[in-house]
């Protein structure tokens, strides 16, 4: 079947505009997460959804990041007044029940520059 | 908070010969730990998980041990090959969450 899905791959904005990220998770899996990853540094975890709940948003870098998921599905993880140093690659993964052992399986992610 | 390590230098490696990478954490032992492979521009790949009661896990050619003693995990890839060339990135999974804390990765080229 088809893996996670991200769109666009790639995004240049301008600073101070919002921009929406787009994850479709493999059909079937409860769980999606949502990180970051900026040149050189390890994958920064932003947001964890089971379902369409997210039972962790302790990742999130500031009230101008939010996200949500809806039919269980397809989720948008939104920049309002983007900054410079939101510039980075945003990765979605998804697993089938979140258990701490589920593998994660990625997109291919989207590399948003803000210029 | 814990914290990864791992070498951020390239590590260029003869075809054929086995590869060996490293991850140091620091603090409490986690309950499992990761290894991912990641391409450029695409997300990273499930390699191998292994647990913290566990000293060596094995699939094909790949091989994790994990100490935690020295907290230190190492990744061999023997017979290795150039599809082999990628960055290798680790990952700790905290007991009773899903949260991963993940390393920066290492750089590997394997030379024909």
């Amino acid at each position: 079947g088809a893996g996670v899905s991200q769109s666009p791959s790639n995004k240049v904005t301008e600073k101070g505009k919002d921009v929406e990220l787009r994850c479709d998770p493999i059909s079937g899996h409860t769980a999606l997460y949502w990180y970051r990853q900026s040149l050189g540094q390890g994958l920064e975890f932003l947001i964890y959804f089971q379902g369409n709940s997210a039972p962790d948003k302790s990742g999130l870098p500031s009230d101008r990041f939010s996200a949500e998921r809806t039919g269980g599905s397809v989720s948008t993880l939104t920049i309002q007044r983007t900054q410079q140093e939101d510039s980075a690659v945003y990765l979605c993964a998804s697993s089938r029940s979140g258990w701490a052992t589920d593998t994660q399986y990625f997109g291919p992610g989207t590399r948003l520059t803000v210029l | 908070s814990q914290k990864i390590e791992q070498n951020s230098e390239a590590l260029n490696i003869q075809e054929g010969k086995t590869a060996t990478l490293t991850c140091n954490y620091t603090n409490y032992s986690p309950a499992y730990l990761q290894w991912y492979r990641q391409d450029p521009g695409r997300g990273p790949v499930f390699l191998l998980l292994i647990r913290e009661n566990e000293k060596e896990k094995r699939k094909e050619r790949l091989k994790v041990t994990f100490d935690t003693t020295l907290k230190q995990s190492l990744f061999h890839i023997t017979a290795s090959q150039p599809a082999d060339s990628a960055t290798y990135l680790c990952a700790l999974l905290m007991d009773s969450n899903y949260q991963l804390i993940w390393g920066a990765g290492t750089k590997l080229i394997i030379k024909p």
